[in-house]
């Protein structure tokens, strides 16, 4: 099936360094992809949209200058946490549609294993 | 914006108790999904909904999207062990923004006393 694969799982990192998170779609590609960030026991958080070749789209409330996202490619996009301090600490998930070749219903998110971010 | 309630927030049943989680939208939506997400892992997808009334069975799991496509549920039956984890739906509409945004609900956390 679909496999979103996330790099890293875990990162722990000094404030004020920046942070690079990877999502690659292994076997499909995908266009756009959506990074979420997610609290402890609480629910996915749409941090902003990335799409292939050109700017990303932001939701409210999120800093793009923050929250680097570049889509250089079809099968990857990245996130970059600039200047990261603790209130950035927080479990980082990429997701993309895989379409229809794998799962019925062409907006069917798979998700990357996600990645925990610590700042010190 | 579009807002999706999610209800309870907990659930923590015996082994072998039924178990329900319910979703309501602000707004009509044209699908709902829904997916698990085990203790420590990301969201996997379970299952979609689109047409109104739609009910779908997945062994002891059986969704419902309501006739009005703007509230569903998921009913475990005889829950498990293996059923720990946090449920949550995710609903789409047509308006507006990116064809393919979804909006999660809070989520439901299941815990199963063996």
């Amino acid at each position: 099936g679909a496999v979103v694969s996330q790099h890293p799982s875990r990162v722990i990192c000094k404030s004020g360094t920046s942070v690079k998170i990877e999502c690659r779609s292994l076997d499909f590609q995908a266009t756009t992809m959506f990074w979420y960030r997610q609290f402890p026991k609480q629910s996915l958080m749409l941090m902003a949209t990335s799409n292939e070749g050109s700017k990303a789209t932001y939701e409210q409330g999120v800093e793009k200058d923050k929250f680097l996202i570049n889509h250089a490619s079809l099968t990857l996009s990245t996130l970059t946490v600039t200047s990261a301090h603790p209130e950035d600490s927080s479990f980082y998930i990429c997701s993309a549609h895989a379409g229809g070749k794998f799962i019925s219903g062409a907006n069917v998110l798979t998700f990357g294993a996600g990645s925990r971010l610590t700042v010190l | 914006g579009q807002q999706v309630m999610q209800i309870p927030q907990y659930q923590h049943v015996q082994e072998g108790e039924d178990f329900t989680t319910y979703c309501n939208s602000s707004t009509t939506l044209s699908n709902i999904q829904w997916y698990k997400q085990r203790p420590g892992g990301h969201p996997v997808f379970l299952i979609q909904l689109v047409k109104s009334g739609e009910v779908k069975k997945q062994k002891r799991l059986t969704f419902q999207f309501g006739e009005a496509k703007k509230n569903s549920s998921l009913h475990i039956t005889a829950t498990q062990t293996t059923d720990v984890g946090t449920y949550f739906c995710a609903g789409r509409t047509n308006s507006g923004g990116s064809n393919y945004k979804l909006t999660f609900g809070k989520g439901t956390l299941l815990t199963v006393n063996p």
